[in-house]
């Protein structure tokens, strides 16, 4: 498996600020991470594949330039939330997929936001 | 539309007590992974199955995977208040590169 990470855990922020959540491998070199979007009581439901060295690919319905995705390492990918609003507040979860496909997925934590 | 559906949604249940949650689709999957979901915490993977027809055991937990992989089961014998959780079934649709599906979920109550 792969061990990841998040930071921070939960953040409360006020609306129209940005707020940037940290995803780590601390044990794998992860070409390609992936995040997540949960609300109460709900799934999980992808938002972007984060690609590393290169631009992330989106879901259908995600605004790129609101949840600016950066894979600059192969052990770290950040969600910067740009702009947030009280809708955005949510449980945002990342993980790194491991093997030739990926078909298995090691999920950080999680990062609880609040936007007042 | 929701791909992956699994049922039932909640289930509570005595200590002692078996149970089975189904996870179905109308597509074909390379591959489908069974995650429990602790509140406040990311899901944990249990199990991976890729094999139409393969069952796998994890102590208490035996999970099936469909002959035609569109659906898949997950039977806990005896369970524990420690079993309590979200219950997440998810797959990689056959054709569509390393994306991984979620199921609607089935949230699990295990009362002494």
């Amino acid at each position: 498996g792969a061990v990841v990470s998040q930071h921070p855990s939960w953040v409360i922020c006020k609306s129209g600020t940005s707020v940037k959540i940290e995803c780590r491998s601390l044990d794998f070199q992860a070409t390609t991470m992936f995040w997540y979007r949960q609300f109460p009581k709900q799934s999980l439901m992808l938002m972007a594949t984060s690609n590393e060295g290169s631009k992330a690919t989106y879901e259908q319905g995600v605004e790129k330039d609101k949840f600016l995705i950066n894979h600059a390492s192969l052990t770290l990918s950040t969600l910067t939330v740009t702009s947030a609003h009280p809708e955005d507040s949510s449980f945002y979860i990342c993980s790194v997929g491991v093997g030739s496909h990926y078909y298995e997925q090691y999920f950080g934590p999680g990062t609880r936001l609040t936007v007042t | 539309t929701q791909l992956l559906e699994q049922s039932p949604q909640f289930l509570s249940i005595q200590e002692g007590e078996n149970l089975t949650v189904y996870c179905n689709s109308s597509s074909v999957f390379s591959s489908l992974q069974w995650y429990r979901q602790e509140p406040g915490e990311g899901p944990v993977l249990l199990v991976t199955v890729v094999t139409g027809g393969e069952v796998k055991k994890l102590k208490r937990l035996t999970f099936q995977f469909g002959d035609a992989r569109k659906d898949s089961s997950l039977h806990i014998t005896a369970a524990q208040p420690g079993d309590t959780g979200l219950y997440l079934c998810a797959g990689i649709i056959t054709g569509t590169a390393s994306k991984l599906t979620f199921g609607t979920g089935t949230r699990l109550q295990v009362t002494l």
